[in-house]
Formats: structure tokens, sequence, C-alpha cells
């Protein structure tokens, strides 16, 4: 199947600073890719979509200007998290689907996830 | 916007027998229904599928019905393994919208 990288896969920060995450599709093209944020214990949240060339669009009480994203290339996502703060500490994991796979072919595929711990 | 809900939250059964995780789902928009397995610090991985136009799917001691009626989807695993231990989680979308709602996850013991 596809593969979707994430980097870094740990970082840790301290309080008021940003961290930058990418999200990258290897073998695959995407025009579309997802943030998610999962807190221990917890579901998947989505957070917002990455549109190619275009902007983000976030989710309900997801501050856009706190979580920026970057979607430049069409293997390429990027999230900020700006002026980052303790409550931000999560596991943050990005996917997409293959395009080229068909309109019939569902299946999305999760980078690894980045852990993020901020102090 | 689509609420996916699944239970139970926790599920501990003995090794070899069968485990079931149902949920169910409030858009009637909704047509692909994944299941993934998430074990502690990994990424979610897609153990099977199922599109609307479909009222079941299996794959070896997996599967997967659906009951577009009631909106609900269950997930069935026989002969459990120990390795079979992990968090799942159940989630949906519609065709033209690929984001994802999943369900707040069942943590499945296999008690050896």
């Amino acid at each position: 199947g596809a593969v979707v990288s994430q980097h870094p896969s740990r970082v840790i920060c301290k309080s008021g600073t940003s961290v930058k995450i990418e999200c990258r599709s290897l073998d695959f093209q995407a025009t579309t890719m997802f943030w998610y944020r999962q807190f221990p214990k917890q579901s998947l949240m989505l957070m917002a979509t990455s549109n190619e060339g275009s902007k983000a669009t976030y989710e309900q009480g997801v501050e856009k200007d706190k979580f920026l994203i970057n979607h430049a290339s069409l293997t390429l996502s990027t999230l900020t998290v700006t002026s980052a703060h303790p409550e931000d500490s999560s596991f943050y994991i990005c996917s997409a689907r293959d395009p080229s796979s068909g309109i019939w072919t569902y299946e999305q595929y999760f980078g690894p996830g980045t852990r993020l711990t901020v102090t | 916007g689509e609420n996916v809900e699944q239970h139970p939250s926790t599920l501990s059964v003995q090794e070899g027998d069968s485990a079931v995780i149902k949920c169910t789902y409030s858009d009637s928009a909704s047509n692909y229904f994944p299941w993934y397995k998430q074990e502690l610090g990994k990424r979610p991985q897609l153990i099977i599928d199922i599109r609307s136009n479909v009222g079941e799917k299996k794959d070896q001691r997996i599967a997967v019905t659906l009951n577009k009626t009631a909106k609900h989807f269950s997930l069935h695993i026989t002969e459990t393994q120990p390795e079979d231990s992990a968090v799942y989680f159940c989630a949906a979308s519609s065709f033209g919208n690929e984001k994802l709602t999943f369900g707040t996850g069942t943590r499945l013991t296999i008690i050896p």
C-alpha cells in the first residue's frame, strides 16, 4: 500500500515556542491530507483538512491561528503549532488517500504520528 | 456533521472466544466504514472496511456487518488470539467527503 511518513516522531519543546511537523506522501501525490490529534486513551479527532495550493479547512473549535497548516506541494503538508502550551501535548497524526487508486477506493493511509510534549 | 458511537469501551475475552464491537452512525450519507486496530504509540492500522452497497464482509477471522437502515455496523473477531489485544476504532465517511469520523474506541484484551 501507499506510504505516509511524518517527521519528527517525537519532539519536546518549551512553552511559548513553535513546533513544525511534516507529513509526506512517499509514493503518491495527495491533493488532500488530514491532520488528527489524539490525547492519551482517547480517539482520533480531526483537526483540519489540508488542501494543496489553498487554505486548510479547520474543524469547529480548532484555532486556525494556533495550528498553521501549509500544503505547498502534492507530497508535503506541514502543521505548525504556534506558541505551544502544555495542553497542546498530544499525538498528532496525518493521513491521506491515494487518488490514483480510483474513486471507489476509499482507504486512507496514516503517518506514524508525532508525539509532542510541551514543557 | 457525522457522529459515531462505539460500544463497549472495554472488552475482555477468553482466548479462542469471539469478540464483537458495535458502532452506530448518524449521517445517512455516510457510505464507507473502516475499522482500525491501534497499538500503543502507533498509527491506526486498517483491518477491514465495508462500503454501503455491501451488508457483510469477511477476511479470515475478521468480519464486518452493516445495517444501513439501523445505521449500525459491527466488527466480529473469531478465534481470538493474544495478539488481537489492542484498541479498535470504527469510523465513517462519505464519498466526496474523505474525512473520517472516528468512534470512541474499544480496548480489547484477550485473556490467555
